[in-house]
C-alpha cells in the first residue's frame, strides 16, 4: 500500500505559485520525505527531498510539518513546462526502493 | 547525475516472443531498478538488480516471466518473455545515486512496447 496520500489533480495559473500537499501521517523517523515528477511522455525527475527541516533548490521548495505528517511542494513561478504528474514518495535513503502511487496531475494553465 | 539510455526506445511485438530491452549508465552504480508503467498509471517496480547477485521481484513479478541480467555496474537487462498484449506497457529502468548522498533515483528515457 501507499504511504502517501495525494490530491488526483489540480490546476495553477501561470506565473503563480503551485503548491502541492502530500500526506504520510505513517511515516517513521528514518524516512525521508521525496518529490518526483513525470512530464508526459519522459522519465520520472527528482525534484527535491527532505527529511524534517524545509528545502529549497532551484527548482522548488519542500515545507515539512513539524509532526512531519504532511508536507507541500512548492513551485513558486509555475510555467507551463511545470505541467506533470508529481509523486511524493516516502522512503529511507541508503538503497531504499521507490514506489509510485498514482501522484497528483499538475495541470498549469495559461 | 548518471545518465542513462535505453534500447530499444519503442518496439511492436506478436504474442508470444520475447523482448530484451538494454540499459546503459554512464558511470557505475550498485542499484538499477525495472519498472513498469502501464497505459494512463503509475509506475509500478518490478525487480532490483544489483551486480554480483539474483535480481530481487516484487510482488507479483516472477523471474521466468521477467528475467534480468546485470553483467557489471554500469549495465542491465530485463527480457520480457512469451508476451501477451496485456505486457504492453513503458519499461522503465532507473540508478540510484549513492555518491552525493542524496540517494535521488535517475530514470531513463523508457521503452514503449506494444504486443499485438
Amino acid at each position: 500500500d501507499a504511504k502517501t496520500t495525494q490530491p488526483t489533480s489540480m490546476d495553477c495559473a501561470e506565473g503563480r505559485a503551485a503548491n502541492l500537499p502530500c500526506n504520510h501521517s505513517t511515516i517513521s523517523g528514518n524516512e525521508y520525505v521525496y518529490w518526483y515528477r513525470q512530464i508526459h511522455s519522459q522519465g520520472p525527475q527528482y525534484i527535491i527531498h527532505g527529511l524534517k527541516n524545509n528545502e529549497t533548490n532551484e527548482m522548488a521548495s519542500l515545507i515539512i510539518t513539524e509532526d512531519r505528517k504532511s508536507s507541500t511542494l512548492i513551485l513558486p513561478h509555475a510555467t507551463l513546462r511545470d505541467t506533470a504528474v508529481y509523486y511524493c514518495i516516502v522512503m529511507k535513503t541508503s538503497y531504499d526502493k521507490v514506489i509510485f502511487g498514482p501522484g497528483t496531475s499538475l495541470s498549469v494553465i495559461p | 547525475s548518471a545518465v542513462i539510455s535505453q534500447k530499444p526506445s519503442r518496439d511492436i511485438c506478436q504474442r508470444g516472443t520475447s523482448l530484451t530491452i538494454q540499459c546503459q549508465v554512464d558511470s557505475q552504480v550498485t542499484m538499477m531498478f525495472w519498472y513498469r508503467q502501464q497505459p494512463g498509471q503509475s509506475l509500478t517496480l518490478i525487480a532490483t538488480a544489483n551486480q554480483g547477485s539474483e535480481a530481487t521481484y516484487e510482488s507479483g513479478f516472477v523471474i521466468d516471466k521477467f528475467p534480468i541480467s546485470r553483467p557489471n555496474l554500469t549495465f542491465s537487462t530485463l527480457t520480457v518473455s512469451n508476451m501477451s498484449p496485456e505486457d504492453s506497457s513503458i519499461y522503465l529502468c532507473s540508478v540510484e545515486d549513492t555518491a552525493s548522498g542524496s540517494y535521488e533515483q535517475y530514470f531513463g528515457p523508457g521503452t514503449r512496447l506494444t504486443v499485438t
